[in-house]
């Protein structure tokens, strides 16, 4: 069975710091990786996926994640903190001809202090 | 938002009563899932459709029931609310392409006394 571990349940990044989100899965197949961001009272946004090709993936808002097979991981990075990146991330692991089914890592809270 | 409406947006019901929660998709899309999401456990999949009346049970269905009798439509249904069932309940649909991610609805926040 596939798990999700973020690592860190509450982030606190100054602005203009560096954000990185750490997410590491155990799957028996390759998986599709993804990472979704969440406002408060919304739902989930897509930030950016993982599924095949180049290994480092780029997604909105200057996100961008790196998939390391070897070391079952997709970090999410984004170089410079915007008091707007406040919010929580997910990251998400799907295999493949599972129907789609997603497993969630618990979330991560970013705090964006001034 | 994927044309992803979840009604009602926000409820409140006593222990024993049953309520259903619907979602409604307009993009014809062929997987529908129904996830809650609790502090802690991130979004933990309930149920999901896979067709119109083809439904399977998530890790976390005790409880809970669904049915699929049009595409664009995935009803949630708690037979009997416990306190354990309060919980924002979030719908989310793909579509049968190479994308394979996820567009959720925004959410209904149920409140079970």
């Amino acid at each position: 069975a596939q798990s999700v571990t973020q690592l860190g349940s509450h982030v606190s990044v100054s602005e203009g710091a560096l954000v990185l989100l750490r997410c590491n899965y155990s799957s028996s197949v390759p998986p599709y990786l993804f990472w979704y961001v969440q406002y408060p009272n919304q739902g989930l946004q897509l930030l950016l996926k993982y599924t095949t090709g180049a290994t480092l993936v780029k997604g909105i808002n200057g996100f961008e994640a790196e998939f390391k097979k070897s070391e079952t991981s997709f970090h999410l990075t984004k170089p410079s903190a915007h008091m707007s990146d406040a919010a929580e991330y997910f990251c998400a692991v799907s295999e493949p001809d599972s129907w789609g089914k997603f497993q969630f890592g618990a979330g991560t809270q970013v705090v964006v202090t001034p | 938002d994927a044309g992803i409406t979840q009604s009602p947006r926000h409820k409140v019901t006593e222990t024993g009563t049953p309520v259903t929660l619907r979602c409604h998709q307009t993009e014809n899309h062929r997987y529908m899932y129904w996830y809650r999401q609790d502090p802690g456990h991130g979004l933990r999949l309930i149920h999901y459709s896979y067709g119109v009346k083809d439904t399977d049970k998530g890790e976390v269905s005790d409880g809970y029931s669904v049915s699929r009798s049009k595409t664009e439509d995935f009803l949630l249904t708690l037979e009997s609310a416990t306190s354990s069932q309060t919980s924002v309940y979030f719908c989310a649909a793909r579509g049968t392409g190479a994308s394979y991610e996820q567009y959720f609805g925004p959410g209904t926040r149920l409140t079970v006394t």
